[in-house]
């Protein structure tokens, strides 16, 4: 089934290490995304890559870091730079062929907690 | 800066009821709106977009949303509730300078049997 995975599902990390989120999809779209959702704010955007060898910050970038190194992976990795990372991860893409469409396909999402 | 509020946190509704999730909007330009779900621990659907046209735009499992101008409104609509609808619902955006989705906060839809 064509689709977008994420992993862990849940993932429990010491302060002060790195962790790094999987984000792989099938889909052949161009786009992707990483969001974090926290509790009463919605979503904010992390990083985005239009294509291959390509990514560009969002809204709250400081403390994270991306690659693109393959059409179909995405991964996020939260350093330890980022001082409340406790929330949930979500990775999306967009079906648009020659432009964004806005109609984002999304993930199970990851569910970091730092103890 | 475009933006998007949905100013309820909660809406309760019982099952059969018509139901109603707001949102308003804030664009310099002509507005490209969206509507998500997001079930708990899950990722975001899309339900419906309008572009353009119509001002009531048909989405997935039977939702529905009406645009108004001149009230900068896209609320969420379905003539009648079911308990399985419960779940978390986004409006957003698209900031036509940058083509990114701007998210609102959400609003949580209970629907009580």
């Amino acid at each position: 089934d064509g689709g977008i995975t994420q992993s862990p599902k849940y993932l429990f990390r010491k302060e002060g290490q790195n962790v790094t989120l999987s984000c792989e999809q099938n889909l052949n779209h161009d786009a992707m995304y990483w969001y974090r959702q926290d509790p009463g704010q919605g979503l904010r955007l992390i990083y985005y890559s239009q294509i291959v060898n390509d990514f560009q910050k969002g809204d709250i970038a400081e403390g994270y870091s991306v690659s693109r190194e393959k059409k179909e992976s995405f991964p996020l990795t939260v350093t330890s730079a980022q001082k409340n990372p406790t929330a949930f991860y979500l990775c999306a893409t967009d079906r648009g062929l020659t432009g964004n469409t806005g109609e984002l396909f999304f993930g199970e999402g990851s569910r970091l907690t730092v103890l | 800066a475009q933006s998007v509020a949905q100013p309820e946190d909660q809406v309760n509704v019982a099952e059969g009821n018509p139901l109603t999730v707001k949102c308003t909007y804030s664009v310099s330009g002509n507005p490209y709106l969206f509507w998500y779900v997001q079930y708990p621990n899950r990722g975001l659907q899309f339900l419906l977009k309008y572009i353009t046209g119509d001002n009531l735009v048909k989405g997935s499992y039977g939702f529905e949303a009406e645009f108004n101008k001149s009230q900068t409104s896209f609320h969420l609509k379905k003539p009648s509730a079911l308990v399985s609808d419960s779940a978390l619902y986004f409006c957003a955006v698209r900031d036509l300078n940058t083509d990114k989705l701007i998210f609102g906060t959400g609003t949580r839809l209970q629907v009580f049997p």
